[in-house]
């Protein structure tokens, strides 16, 4: 069982609407949650993490985390074509922190 | 402050040739991880060290991959002998704390084994 599945897309959203990327986790152990956006040919930048339940925001991003449901989210408000690029989602587990990639959403937002 | 830095960014080699591939870490950063990056797939943890000690290597092929980290600082990832399947984009990258922040990526060595 993978540590950290998501959809690997792609996903394709108008200029301007929402785009939700969607991550589950197998261990209920894992203590902290990352969303990393990566452009082709670059490597994984972070944009945000959560390790509460719930909602956080930050700018037009927003971070959801369902720890019962294991499953963490990232909305992207007023998408741009700028935003057109892999997202990884990323979960910090185990006594010494390893820290898990999944497989990463494609998303592109159309002009 | 500066990155993470990484040599070198391009790699061609013959499988069955050995390679090595260098890490400089944040200034500080205790921890230091690298990742297998296959195209079209996300990162896959190798190995974690904690300064010099290793905390995870589960996921590292010890037949032919082989890691160091020299003082708790420099890392070296090598690869003896490579295989047409290890063509992909290492990467490495730290972290300040071993628990709750992010990890800091490096530019990546992109191999490419023929």
């Amino acid at each position: 069982q993978k540590e950290v599945e998501q959809n690997s897309g792609p996903l394709s959203v108008p200029e301007g609407a929402i785009a939700s990327l969607n991550c589950t986790y197998s261990d209920r152990g894992s203590q902290s949650f990352f969303w990393y956006r990566q452009y082709s040919g670059k490597s994984p930048e972070l944009i945000m993490f959560i390790y509460s339940n719930g909602d956080k925001e930050d700018g037009r991003f927003t971070a959801q985390l369902n720890k019962a449901s294991q499953y963490v989210s990232l909305l992207i408000r007023d998408s741009q074509p700028s935003d057109s690029a892999t997202y990884l989602c990323a979960v910090k587990k185990g006594v010494g922190n390893q820290f898990y990639f999944g497989t990463g959403t494609s998303l592109t937002v159309i002009p | 402050e500066a990155g993470v830095a990484q040599s070198p960014r391009y790699k061609i080699i013959e499988k069955r040739q050995s390679v090595a591939f260098w890490c400089n870490p944040i200034s500080g950063h205790a921890t230091l991880y690298w990742y297998q990056q296959i195209l079209g797939q996300g990162p896959k943890l190798l190995i974690q060290f904690q300064n010099n000690g290793v905390v995870d290597d589960s996921q590292l092929p010890k037949d032919r991959f082989s890691a160091e980290r020299l003082k708790g600082v420099d890392s070296t990832l090598k690869i003896q002998p490579a295989k047409l399947e290890d063509s992909a984009v290492y990467l490495c990258a730290s972290s300040p704390l071993p628990g709750g922040t992010e990890a800091f990526f490096g530019q990546g060595t992109r191999l490419t084994v023929v």
